[in-house]
């Protein structure tokens, strides 16, 4: 069985600052990771996707993240934020064959002026 | 990429009615399809896994009887909202399974009043 927790459901950033978005996964087997951003009464856009080659992958919108295995992390940063990048955000999980798809609780990121 | 369109993007319709939603995949062919409901300030959650010529997957605690899921072709699957009550008004998103990655429709609306 798969699951991920996002610490935080809202987080609150400066125009400017560090996004950094927390994601732990856990997974029976090798997992697929992802991050989708959902502005209001939208869908889901794929921001980035982990699928076992390099562990720093890079998004789109100046996003990255870096798959740990040792932590079993998969955190989303951007260094600086933009108004723009307000929105909720979504980790996911899935098996290699894009199976059982599961997603995170997400996280609101606010972005101060 | 590939695209995945949903349709409609909103709908209202009265207690007691059926609502249908189309899931389609218009760049590829989709064997496997899947269903989310999202509540408001909450994650997706996977209702059904719909295969096409075969019966949908549902997840446990879905009525298969109010969510009727269609997959007639490899192109398009349908989730009918039966005897729809308040209680169903949720976000409803499909995503179609490409290879081994899921690409997301831009979600449903459904009031029910």
């Amino acid at each position: 069985a798969q699951s991920v927790t996002q610490l935080g459901s809202h987080v609150s950033v400066s125009e400017g600052a560090l996004v950094l978005l927390r994601c732990n996964y856990s997974s029976s087997v090798p997992p697929y990771l992802f991050w989708y951003v959902q502005y209001p009464n939208q869908g889901l856009q794929l921001l980035l996707k982990y699928t076992s080659a390099a562990t720093l992958v890079k998004g789109i919108n100046g996003f990255e993240a870096e798959f740990k295995k040792s932590e079993t992390s998969f955190h989303l940063t951007k260094p600086s934020a933009h108004m723009s990048d307000a929105a909720e955000y979504f980790c996911a999980v899935s098996e290699r064959g894009g199976q059982n798809f599961v997603f995170g609780p997400g996280t609101r990121l606010s972005v101060l002026p | 990429g590939a695209v995945v369109s949903q349709h409609p993007s909103r709908v209202i319709c009265k207690s007691g009615t059926s609502v249908k939603i189309e899931c389609r995949s218009l760049d590829f062919q989709a064997t496997t399809m899947f269903w989310y409901r999202q509540f408001p300030k909450q994650s997706l959650m996977l209702m059904a896994t719909s295969n096409e010529g075969s019966k949908a997957t549902y997840e446990q605690g879905v009525e298969k009887d109010k969510f009727l899921i269609n997959h007639a072709s490899l192109t398009l699957s349908t989730l009918t909202v039966t005897s729809a009550h308040p209680e169903d008004s949720s976000f409803y998103i499909c995503s179609a399974l490409k290879n081994t990655e899921a690409f997301f429709g831009q979600g449903t609306r459904l009031t029910v009043v």
